[in-house]
């Protein structure tokens, strides 16, 4: 059973500072690894995602890397802002077939951040 | 476009009560989820889509029904609820196949009484 945990369950840092999030699988048989920021009350923003044979992907400050081998992945962001304070999880595919059944996605439980002023 | 939207947003149901979560997406995508997330557990699927016609379980599905008539409508239906449901759905959607990121609606919070 595919499990995913996301260290740490909480963050806390200063504006300007930059900063990983971790995530961890157990299943290294993935499809994809995306990375999702939730804001409160809201519903689930895409950021980035990492197809299985890739190794990472870039969006402006935000840089997520993918060691399928090791079933880790990581989320940098750049010089964090106020702005960037979330809930960021991780998320991962498995057992998709192309008739599409099978079809399991699992996610982590999230790292709250918070970027103080 | 509006992307994807959910009503209602919020709800209170009695025991063994029914009703019908509507989510509706503007975007042509072939692909829907529900998930339903509760705290401190993380977002766990409930039904997927893959087009209209085709539904499948996911990993959470007993309680459930799901339909799917049109590309653009997914509705979750819940028969008899129960105090378990009490959580915070969301639907999604994702264009073609999996490899494609998920768009989200903001969810409805439903509490079973």
């Amino acid at each position: 059973k595919q499990e995913v945990t996301q260290i740490p369950a909480a963050l806390s840092v200063p504006e300007g500072e930059n900063l990983v999030l971790n995530c961890s699988f157990t299943d290294s048989a993935i499809y994809n690894l995306q990375w999702f920021r939730q804001d409160p009350g809201k519903g689930l923003t895409s950021l980035l995602l990492i197809q299985s044979s890739q190794r990472e992907q870039t969006s402006g400050r935000l840089n997520a890397s993918l060691d399928k081998s090791s079933g880790r992945s990581t989320l940098y962001i750049a010089a964090s802002q106020p702005g960037d304070s979330a809930t960021y999880l991780c998320a991962v595919i498995t057992g998709y077939n192309s008739g599409g059944s099978n079809y399991k996605l699992t996610f982590g439980k999230g790292t709250l951040l918070t970027v103080n002023p | 476009n509006a992307g994807v939207t959910q009503t209602p947003k919020f709800r209170i149901l009695k025991i063994g009560q029914s009703m019908t979560l509507q989510c509706t997406q503007d975007m042509n995508h072939n692909y829907m989820y529900w998930y339903r997330q509760d705290p401190g557990m993380g977002l766990k699927l409930i039904y997927y889509s893959v087009g209209a016609g085709i539904t499948d379980k996911g990993e959470v599905p007993n309680g459930y029904n799901v339909s799917r008539s049109t590309t653009e409508d997914f509705p979750l239906r819940l028969e008899l609820a129960a105090p378990s449901q009490t959580s915070v759905y969301f639907c999604a959607s994702s264009y073609l196949t999996v490899n494609q990121p998920q768009h989200f609606g903001d969810g409805t919070r439903l509490s079973i009484l």
